[in-house]
């Protein structure tokens, strides 16, 4: 299986400040057809998961533009460019390039 | 607007069976592969496995395809879980999605003990 390790597990950060999230793969997520099945979830205290970012790069729709992704191959960020008060939880990257799909251990974002 | 709704969960005793629903509105059902996927006590998830939009074929996790099945009815737009002989492991909340995962269930509980 895929294993996707994601760093830091806990990031502390203050309103405004501009973060990212580490996902890397133990394998190459560039699937045959050509695209990267790289998703990135953010499961807030309480909530189901919601797609922020599928596919890398693409932001789901109704998610704000500060949130971003990027990397090919094995390495992928997730950036937010000035965190609000709403985005705090657990953030997920998840492949599904390789079957069984699989999710990194998550990264706690909390208010400094 | 796209809902899931899942229901089915509660207390099981281990080696029980349970088949978990997952109500599917807001969205043509029938033309979208559906998830399974799951979250232990301690946050970790796990893909269970999907189903394709016919019901034609299915795909599983290796280490739940022998006790875990998944079905469809697309004229009631539901989508089924069904769990044999669960184990103490099998407790998590239990989340359908569409496709990989652009649309989650509030999820439903599975507590296996007895």
């Amino acid at each position: 299986d895929v294993v996707l390790t994601q760093t830091p597990p806990t990031l502390s950060a203050t309103i405004g400040q501009s973060v990212s999230i580490s996902c890397r793969s133990s394998q190459s997520l560039l699937d045959s057809d050509g695209d990267t099945y790289l998703n990135w979830l953010l499961q807030r205290p309480g909530q189901s998961p919601q797609l922020l970012i599928y596919s890398v790069s693409n932001l789901e729709s109704g998610v704000p533009n500060r949130f971003s992704g990027s990397g090919s191959e094995t390495d992928f960020t997730l950036k937010i460019s000035g965190v609000e008060a709403e985005d705090l939880g657990v953030y997920y990257c998840m492949q599904a390039t390789h079957a069984p799909y699989t999710f990194g251990a998550g990264t706690k974002l909390e208010l400094k | 607007e796209v809902q899931l709704v899942e229901s089915g969960g509660g207390l099981v005793q281990p080696g029980a069976s349970l088949k978990l629903s997952c109500v599917a509105s807001g969205f043509t059902f029938s033309d979208y592969w559906m998830s399974w996927v799951r979250q232990t006590p301690g946050k970790t998830m796990e893909w269970i496995g999907d189903i394709k939009y016919d019901g034609s074929y299915t795909n599983y996790a290796p280490s739940l395809k022998n006790r875990f099945t998944i079905s469809r009815d697309n004229a009631k737009s539901t989508l089924y879980l069904q769990m044999s002989n669960v184990r103490s492991e099998d407790t998590a909340t239990y989340y359908c999605t569409r496709e990989i995962g652009d649309y989650w269930g509030q999820g439903v509980m599975v507590t296996v003990s007895s």
